[in-house]
């Protein structure tokens, strides 16, 4: 079967450090986004890990190890606008591009 | 500018009428894609197209139809629609070079079926 596990809900403090987590179980594997989405609003793309091993990107990095099934978001100096939605994705491989998003973690940043 | 456009933004319709949902891109990308968000199930792709004529099943296919007749264009067609397609569809294209799977999104189609 295929599944993606992220937390449902995280809160933070505003300049504090948060880290969402995504598992995933997947019939194949090329690959795994990372999309920020706002309220009401379309995705927008953070990062694509294919290689093990963790990608930084101003603010935010995500780290992947295909291994163990697992991903990360990290964000730094977080600010009151992250607050969203993060949804992990995973393209399928094994069917053209099939990709398959998790249920999202809904961050709340609180001053 | 780059974008992904879709029409209508909103949409309320009754059941086992016949509608269109068109999604035009301006970046020449090859993949494009239909998704569906629902509360608590997050974005569930629907059909995808990796280029013009070549299109396949996403997880939820069933009750859609969609076209790839050129490449700037996927319309998703629901034949007869049914209220559990009541929901927030999403249009996404991207580059299918190893180089930039970034996926860029259209600003949605609230559908409301009764």
């Amino acid at each position: 079967g295929q599944n993606i596990d992220q937390p449902t809900e995280m809160t933070a403090t505003e300049g504090a450090i948060v880290q969402i987590n995504c598992t995933y179980q997947t019939s194949g594997f090329n690959g795994l986004f990372w999309y920020q989405q706002h309220a009401g609003e379309a995705p927008t793309f953070l990062s694509y890990n294919v290689l093990d091993g963790l990608e930084e990107k101003g603010r935010f990095s995500s780290f992947l190890s295909r291994s163990k099934g697992y991903s990360y978001l990290l964000l730094k100096e977080l600010q009151m606008k992250d607050s969203a939605s993060y949804l992990c994705a995973v393209r399928d491989g094994t069917s053209y591009d099939k990709v398959i998003f998790g249920p999202g973690t809904s961050l709340s940043v609180i001053p | 500018e780059a974008q992904v456009t879709q029409n209508p933004r909103y949409l309320i319709t009754v059941t086992g009428k016949k509608l269109t949902v068109t999604c035009s891109q301006n970046m020449n990308h090859e993949y494009m894609s239909w998704y569906r968000q629902d509360p608590g199930l997050g974005l569930r792709q629907i059909y995808y197209s990796m280029n013009v004529e070549v299109t396949d099943k996403g997880d939820v296919p069933e009750g859609y139809k969609v076209s790839r007749k050129e490449k700037r264009n996927f319309p998703l067609i629901l034949e007869s629609p049914s209220p559990n397609q009541t929901s927030l569809y999403f249009c996404a294209s991207s580059l299918s070079d190893s180089s930039s799977y970034e996926q860029y999104f259209g600003p949605g189609t609230r559908l409301t079926v009764t």
